[in-house]
């Protein structure tokens, strides 16, 4: 079992719906980082939270420390969010290393 | 600001050839990581530093060299490069750990094809 387990893998939606990435993790963490993947590579990061809820934007990210859980949600959808969604953990036991979920494949529809 | 360049983006090469990768940054970061991506799995890290001469083993070390003689660069060698590491390679630095505020600035990542 993965220690940081994202949900679902893949997701198809039309523009203007409203998205939910879930990130459940099974170590103790200080912080968990949201990242966005383009088709094309490169790598961005949208987040770091280690509680509550931040927002940028249409994104906003949450987190409950005690259900090890974190949420990447999307309002009104875009294309150009059609993307590949990382969720990361910093685990207590390092300084340096993150845990790295599989991503979830977000495709927006126009 | 250029940020993390990557070079070469992409390279094939034959089991058995060594090679280099090459990671700048422009952002006089102290930490600098070496991660590869492989389909269906989450990045892995390779090799990291936490200063100029230094550098670590992550969670997949072998079969790969690092060195980072300047602040600025942090290369990644693969001495003999094996079908296994087939890839895509992604450098990143930031300006400490992955503690606190501080994120991640990734290059555009190296695909790497070994026959």
């Amino acid at each position: 079992k993965n220690e940081v387990e994202q949900s679902p893998q893949n997701l198809t939606a039309q523009e203007g719906e409203f998205i939910t990435i879930n990130c459940s993790y099974s170590v103790g963490i200080s912080a968990l980082h949201w990242l966005q993947q383009h088709p094309g590579g490169g790598i961005v990061s949208l987040f770091m939270l280690s509680s509550g809820k931040k927002k940028h934007g249409r994104l906003i990210a949450t987190i409950n420390i005690q259900e090890k859980h974190s949420s990447l949600h999307i309002t009104a959808s875009h294309p150009r969010d059609s993307a590949v969604y990382i969720c990361a953990v910093r685990w207590d036991g390092s300084n340096y290393q993150l845990i790295w979920g599989a991503g979830t494949k977000l495709i927006i529809k126009p | 600001n250029a940020g993390v360049t990557q070079t070469p983006k992409f390279r094939v090469l034959k089991t058995g050839q060594s090679m280099t990768l090459l990671c700048a940054q422009d952002m006089n970061h102290e930490y600098m990581y070496w991660y590869r991506q492989d389909p269906g799995m989450g990045l892995r890290l390779i090799h990291y530093s936490v200063g100029e001469g230094t550098t670590a083993k992550g969670e997949v070390p072998d079969g790969y060299n690092v060195s980072r003689l300047k602040k600025q660069n942090f290369l990644l060698g693969l001495e003999s490069a094996a079908p296994s590491q087939t890839s895509v390679y992604f450098c990143a630095s930031s300006p400490q750990g992955h503690s606190g505020a501080n994120v991640l600035t990734f290059g555009a990542g190296s695909r790497l094809t070994v026959l």
